[in-house]
């Protein structure tokens, strides 16, 4: 069975700072996707960024980028130039090699501080 | 405007009474999923579909059913709603499995229950 590990419930950071959210994953699958949804206040998921188990770079999108380590099993999140409009949950999760299941994290609660 | 609709937004109803929260997607998407979200659990996945009559258990899905009989509509059924069932559920798609694991999923804006 496929299992994500978030060990950060919460965590601050201040404006303008970068910020990296922890994520592990464990499976036996060789081919799955890693992604991460952000969660504001408001409710909705908010798709960020995915990476391949078979890509041999790091994926990025504009201020997000994700620090992917195949064999530590990690995929951590790193937000650059943080913003207020970036406080909210982020959630790690993980495609199994059917594309079928997908498994989520327990959430890292993110504070910016002005 | 491409979206994944869930209805209703907010319920509260009493153990053993029925319910079924609808969802539909206007994307044509081959893979829907039902998930509840938890406090310090994350969302959990319920039930998932990789097409019209095609349905396999996630990870909870004890006191759930469901039924694809369109691509647009994945309806979550409550047959016998308990406490523990009190939850965020979230509906959610993705294009097609078939096209690879990459596919973001695109999720409803939530049915908060509480069952009494």
């Amino acid at each position: 069975a496929q299992k994500i590990t978030q060990t950060q419930p919460g965590m601050f950071v201040q404006e303008k700072e970068a910020v990296t959210l922890d994520c592990t994953y464990d499976t036996s699958d060789p081919s799955y996707g890693l992604f991460w949804y952000k969660q504001p206040s408001s409710g909705e998921m908010i798709f960020l960024i995915y990476q391949g188990s078979y890509d041999q770079q790091n994926a990025t999108e504009g201020r997000y980028s994700l620090n992917f380590q195949k064999a530590r099993k990690s995929a951590n999140l790193v937000i650059s130039a943080s913003q207020l409009g970036d406080s909210a949950m982020y959630f790690c999760a993980m495609r199994d090699a059917s594309y079928q299941k997908v498994t989520f994290g327990t959430g890292t609660k993110l504070q910016v501080i002005p | 405007e491409a979206q994944v609709t869930q209805n209703p937004r907010y319920l509260i109803t009493v153990t053993g009474k029925k319910l079924t929260v609808t969802c539909s997607q206007n994307m044509n998407h081959e893979y829907m999923s039902w998930y509840r979200q938890d406090p310090g659990l994350g969302l959990r996945q319920i039930y998932y579909s990789m097409n019209v009559e095609v349905t396999d258990k996630g990870d909870v899905p004890e006191g759930y059913k469901v039924s694809r009989k369109e691509k647009r509509n994945f309806p979550l059924i409550l047959e016998s709603p308990s406490p523990n069932q009190t939850s965020l559920y979230f509906c959610a798609s993705s294009l097609s499995v078939t096209l690879g694991h990459n596919q973001p999923q695109h999720f409803g804006d939530g049915t908060r229950l509480s069952i009494l």
